[in-house]
């Protein structure tokens, strides 16, 4: 089935260590955006990215890093810089021809710092 | 800054009793707007979306939602409400501009017998 994919669904990270979530997809869509979601918050833009080795930051960018080198694939590391990175981090994908651009999220990843 | 805004942080309303969750937006032209629907610990599922045309919108799970240019809104609407729809819902909007699609803060529905 097409659909997006995020691994783990918990993740626990020492303070001072790095980690990376996983972001795939099948749904050969262009654009793919990771959001952070903290409670009364919303989901806050981290990076997003249009097209393959191209990325742009969010609105939250510093203390998380990402890559695009597979129109599938999108992980999301959280840097030792991110001073509170506990939270869910969702990750979707869009396409951007045609009259849609609507998203289509991944289940999310839960980490904690302990 | 374009946004979209969801006033209200928490609403709750009776079974079987109608709905209506607030969404404005602010963008210099028409944005394609949605509405999304999130479970405890789960993703986000899209229950419609506004591109142009027709101003009311129908979506999954009898849900519907009207474009008003004139106020800046796009209000989703449900005519009886059943238990299974206390969730959180966000409004969002998708800017060409800077290819940047934005959410509200959301709106958590409680439903009460």
């Amino acid at each position: 089935d097409g659909g997006i994919t995020q691994s783990p669904k918990y993740l626990f990270r020492k303070e001072g260590q790095n980690v990376t979530l996983s972001c795939e997809q099948n749904l050969n869509h262009d654009a793919m955006y990771w959001y952070r979601q903290d409670p009364g918050q919303g989901l806050r833009l981290i990076y997003y990215s249009q097209i393959v080795n191209d990325f742009q930051k969010g609105d939250i960018a510093e203390g998380y890093s990402v890559s695009r080198e597979k129109k599938e694939s999108f992980p999301l590391t959280v840097t030792s810089a991110q001073k509170n990175p506990t939270a869910f981090y969702l990750c979707a994908s869009s396409g951007l021809t045609g009259v849609t651009t609507e998203a289509f999220f991944g289940q999310g990843t839960r980490l904690t710092v302990v | 800054a374009q946004s979209v805004t969801q006033p209200d942080i928490h609403i709750t309303v009776s079974e079987g009793a109608s709905l209506e969750l607030r969404c404005n937006y602010s963008y210099g032209a028409t944005p394609y707007l949605f509405w999304y629907v999130q479970s405890p610990g789960q993703g986000l599922q899209l229950l419609l979306k506004y591109f142009s045309g027709d101003t009311l919108v129908q979506g999954i799970k009898g849900f519907e939602a009207e474009f008003k240019r004139s106020q800046s809104s796009f209000n989703l609407r449900k005519p009886s409400v059943h238990w299974s729809d206390a969730a959180e819902y966000f409004c969002a909007g998708y800017n060409f501009g800077n290819e940047k699609l934005t959410f509200g803060t959301g709106t958590r529905l409680t439903i009460i017998p």
